[in-house]
């Protein structure tokens, strides 16, 4: 089963909002990672945040994690119409390299 | 620097035959993991590679195989194809640290089983 879940399922927003995206995990992580997806194709690495950090910063993408809730969220700021994705949150566990993703929130930016 | 790459693209197969894909990792890492992911959902953790041994393995029947070679690179092999088997594989190599880190995905195939 999947252990991140993302909220919401899809975004629809204008050039120039801001998107938010949440993510919830169910069980202890080493780290907590966002990717994106652009047409079915291969995921790019966004940004990773550790689970003794609490906010982290990536040009217009920041990130936040609650480990007490056991949740992120994704925030994109000034969207662009490239930004109009399919965004995964990842929950890194605590042994080797398994990545557990949500089902993805399908973000579109209208010019 | 050569990203993570997978081939074929794309492969259409039919009900009970055998397929394999192949990746190679991005240069320096050592660890290779497989993820399937279905149309609409999220992807899936088959299993991990390091030191060409399976390290860890998702919940996928014994269909699913692997391997890695010496040079670190590897191969998914699924067997008896049925077609809910249908779906994106995706290659992700990472860092020589053998700890969760940030992984680097390929491109993924793009499998087709009628």
């Amino acid at each position: 089963s999947q252990q991140g879940e993302e909220d919401p399922q899809a975004l629809s927003i204008q050039e120039g909002e801001n998107a938010t995206m949440n993510c919830s995990y169910k069980t202890s992580i080493n780290n907590l990672q966002w990717y994106r997806q652009n047409s079915g194709r291969g995921l790019v690495h966004l940004i990773l945040i550790r689970s003794n950090e609490r906010e982290k910063h990536s040009g217009r993408l920041r990130v936040t994690l609650d480990t007490s809730k056991k949740s992120s969220s994704l925030l994109i700021t000034a969207s662009r119409a490239a930004d109009t994705a399919s965004y995964f949150c990842a929950a890194g566990g605590t042994s080797y390299g398994k990545l557990t993703f949500g089902q993805g929130t399908i973000l579109t930016v209208h010019p | 620097d050569a990203g993570v790459t997978q081939s074929p693209t794309h492969l259409i197969k039919t009900r009970g035959q055998q397929v394999t894909l192949r990746c190679s990792p991005k240069s320096g890492h050592d660890t290779v993991s497989w993820y399937q992911q279905a149309l609409g959902q999220g992807p899936q953790f088959i299993f991990q590679y390091y030191e060409e041994e399976e390290r860890q393995r998702g919940n996928f029947p014994d269909r699913f195989s692997g391997h890695q070679f010496p040079n670190y690179s590897s191969e998914l092999n699924v067997n008896a194809l049925l077609l809910g088997d249908s779906a994106l594989y995706l290659c992700a190599s990472s860092l020589p640290r053998g700890t969760t880190d940030t992984q680097y995905f390929g491109p993924g195939t793009r499998l087709t089983v009628l």
